[in-house]
């Protein structure tokens, strides 16, 4: 299987714009999760999307927003970008098992650099 | 917030070494897991171990859980070069929502 595939890799923006991030999970899986992760802050959840809706949201604010597709994959976009938004933001699917959460399998993540 | 905090920051060791690191965390959890972060790249799962279970193994990883303590602890033996990263644990609790909340994470330097 392929693993979860986030894009792109790198991207660098300025204060004021607007970026929307891609995100598409392991076949099969139907759980999407976004995480921002910053050395101060560490790794932050954004939110969860499952079978294109949202399940669950972070303390973030309104300017971070995501939706899910009928295949599963997911984007994030966050509108009116700050310097403090630079950060890595990573994606994890998990394939929805029994009682309990499964493992969740990670991409690469999405370095965001905002100047 | 974070739900687990992790016991050392930073832990560097000679290679073929053990490997220590702690994580503890506050809420009643359903099950806690761990992962692996090579710099600046995503999460790699290492070992989930459920609310219910005390010890799991795998490889040269071992965990123990003591729930009556909120505590957890990850071992690596025989450490190698290549065990060098990140390592975070992470809880699960239904009544949480489905997400995973990490700790800070311990950096571990493995000297060859």
């Amino acid at each position: 299987k392929a693993g979860v595939t986030q894009t792109p890799r790198y991207l660098i923006k300025t204060r004021g714009q607007q970026v929307t991030l891609s995100c598409s999970p392991i076949s099969g899986h139907r759980s999407v999760s976004w995480y921002q992760q910053t050395p101060g802050q560490g790794l932050q959840f954004l939110f969860e999307y499952f079978s294109e809706t949202q399940r669950n949201k972070g303390n973030f604010p309104g300017r971070f927003s995501g939706r899910q597709f009928s295949n599963s994959r997911s984007e994030m976009n966050v509108s009116t970008l700050e310097l403090g938004d630079s950060a890595l933001y990573l994606c994890a699917s998990r394939e929805m098992g029994g009682q309990g959460a499964a493992e969740a399998f990670f991409g690469q993540g999405t370095r965001l650099t905002v100047v | 917030s974070q739900q687990g905090e992790e016991d050392p920051q930073a832990l560097s060791i000679q290679e073929g070494e053990n490997a220590t690191m702690n994580c503890s965390y506050k809420t009643s959890i359903n099950n806690l897991q761990w992962y692996r972060q090579n710099s600046g790249r995503g999460l790699v799962h290492l070992i989930l171990i459920r609310s219910n279970e005390r010890e799991k193994h795998s490889g040269r990883l071992r965990v123990t859980l003591d729930t009556s303590k909120k505590s957890s602890s990850l071992l690596i033996t025989a450490s190698r070069a290549a065990d060098t990263a990140s390592y975070f644990c992470a809880t699960f609790t239904m009544a949480a929502g489905n997400k995973l909340t990490f700790g800070g994470g311990t950096r571990v330097l493995v000297k060859p």
